[in-house]
């Protein structure tokens, strides 16, 4: 059955350091997102991308943070300099339509 | 303001009952409203959908019903196994919005022999 995959499965950053969470959503979605969610608390909507833009992006989505899908199968989300709030469960999510979206085992991020 | 609620951060119930989850919502009109699972360390796994119009889903030993008068949508699952002991997730797809899914805050199940 396909799968969203992504990577890497933790990763350790210095505050101020940027990072680049990596997704490879399902082959023929066209919906792509990203979602957080910070140790005991709700999964966060961050970003949803489509037809090769943002289509809607939350509050936390600010000047810090971009989405890219540089090729037909890779969708990334960066993080230019990261703060200690940053650190979180990071979600990659992909959906054909605007119905259930299948969700990656997610990216542990930890800023120190 | 919006609110997605969830009956309780936590549920025991014994194995073999039906678990009952409660999902409120204010100042939402939502197109779809979801249920997930999501294990601990994990991503969230889809599990029904209901649209705006349905009152009611059925998978296996799952029941979704869903009331926009009452803003309250019921989670069932009968037979309910230890395997079940999870987090549940009810997720909002708000009308309007591109595709955007506001989440509550879950409630977690612990099903016991």
């Amino acid at each position: 059955e396909p799968e969203v995959t992504q990577t890497p499965s933790h990763q350790v950053t210095q505050m101020g350091q940027e990072v680049i969470l990596r997704c490879v959503p399902i082959s023929n979605h066209l919906y792509f997102y990203w979602y957080r969610q910070i140790l005991g608390q709700k999964v966060e909507f961050l970003v949803s991308f489509y037809n090769n833009e943002i289509s809607e992006k939350s509050e936390i989505f600010d000047d810090q943070f971009s989405v890219e899908r540089p090729d037909g199968s890779n969708f990334t989300l960066k993080i230019r300099s990261t703060k200690l709030e940053d650190s979180a469960m990071y979600f990659c999510a992909s959906t054909w339509d605007r119905g259930e979206q299948y969700f990656g085992p997610g990216t542990r991020l930890t800023v120190t | 303001s919006q609110k997605i609620e969830q009956n309780s951060e936590a549920l025991n119930i014994q194995e073999g009952k039906t678990a009952t989850l409660t999902c409120n919502y204010t100042n939402y009109s939502p197109a779809y409203l979801q249920w997930y699972r999501q294990d601990p360390g994990r991503g969230p796994v889809f599990l029904l959908l209901i649209r705006e119009n349905e009152k009611e889903k059925r998978k296996e030993r799952l029941k979704v019903t869903f009331d926009t008068t009452l803003k309250q949508s019921l989670f069932h699952i009968t037979a309910s196994q230890p395997a079940d002991s999870a987090t549940y997730l009810c997720a909002l797809l708000n009308t309007g919005t591109a595709s955007k899914l506001t989440f509550g805050t879950g409630t977690r199940l612990q099903v016991t022999l």
